[in-house]
């Protein structure tokens, strides 16, 4: 059971937008930055937005987070079919450290 | 670009021990912290723990609290976790990641991740 909760799997066509969620509480999402990585098939996880909405070098502008209380969404417009993958929130908690949500997949019909 | 190489994979008996290597560049090794995050089979993302290599100060999740140790040779800027106690759930790919600067951390760059059976 993770400390931060996310949708399994969310699917959309190429060329949509989609919106995932990620919802946590008091101890976590309340009172730190929202991290977001994204992990294709096969690979190690990779950065995608940081310090709840910024973006590093070379993530393009299509994906967007955003924090509100104790949740937070990663955005992601113009899908393509490059773009399945898992998806995974972390913050800091102040009693366990790093926690991550339990990943969501998400496929590109 | 920075590069976090790890060891190769590794299979363990019950109740025995694992270690898993991590080398960095000596920049990464001297500004930053190492953490290590696991993922079981088909599973999330957890943290395991991590280390400041200048001041070889490690820190630990609560869950592996007594069972891993974490440290770090500046000789050789490489980064190294021990589990003790293996048990078919420890059997993950462990990966270590680059820390970087923030009031929340967060991991910019990752090794190739080193699957560990048990």
């Amino acid at each position: 059971q993770s400390v931060l909760t996310q949708p399994p799997s969310v699917s959309t066509a190429p060329g949509q937008k989609v919106t995932i969620s990620c919802s946590g509480s008091s101890s976590n999402i309340g009172i730190s930055y929202v991290t977001w990585y994204q992990q294709l098939p096969g690979t190690a996880p990779k950065l995608l937005i940081y310090d709840n909405n910024k973006r590093p070098s070379g993530i393009p502008d299509r994906f967007s987070g955003s924090k509100s209380g104790t949740s937070a969404t990663l955005g992601i417009t113009g899908l393509q079919t490059g773009d399945e993958a898992d998806y995974y929130c972390g913050t800091w908690d102040t009693n366990l450290g790093v926690v991550f949500g339990g990943g969501t997949k998400l496929t590109v019909l | 670009q920075v590069h976090l190489v790890q060891s190769g994979p590794e299979v363990k008996k019950p109740g025995s021990s694992v270690k898993v290597s991590c080398k960095a560049s000596r920049d990464t090794f001297n500004d930053y912290a190492i953490s290590w995050v696991r993922q079981a089979p088909g599973q999330g993302l957890e943290w395991m723990g991590g280390i400041l290599p200048i001041l070889d100060v490690p820190k630990y999740a609560q869950n592996f609290q007594g069972r891993v140790t974490i440290t770090a040779d500046k000789s050789t800027n490489t980064a190294y976790i021990e589990l003790s106690g293996l048990r078919s759930e420890d059997t993950a790919l462990y990966y270590c990641a680059r820390e970087m600067h923030s009031s929340t951390p967060y991991f910019d760059a990752w090794g190739q991740g080193t699957l560990v059976t048990v």
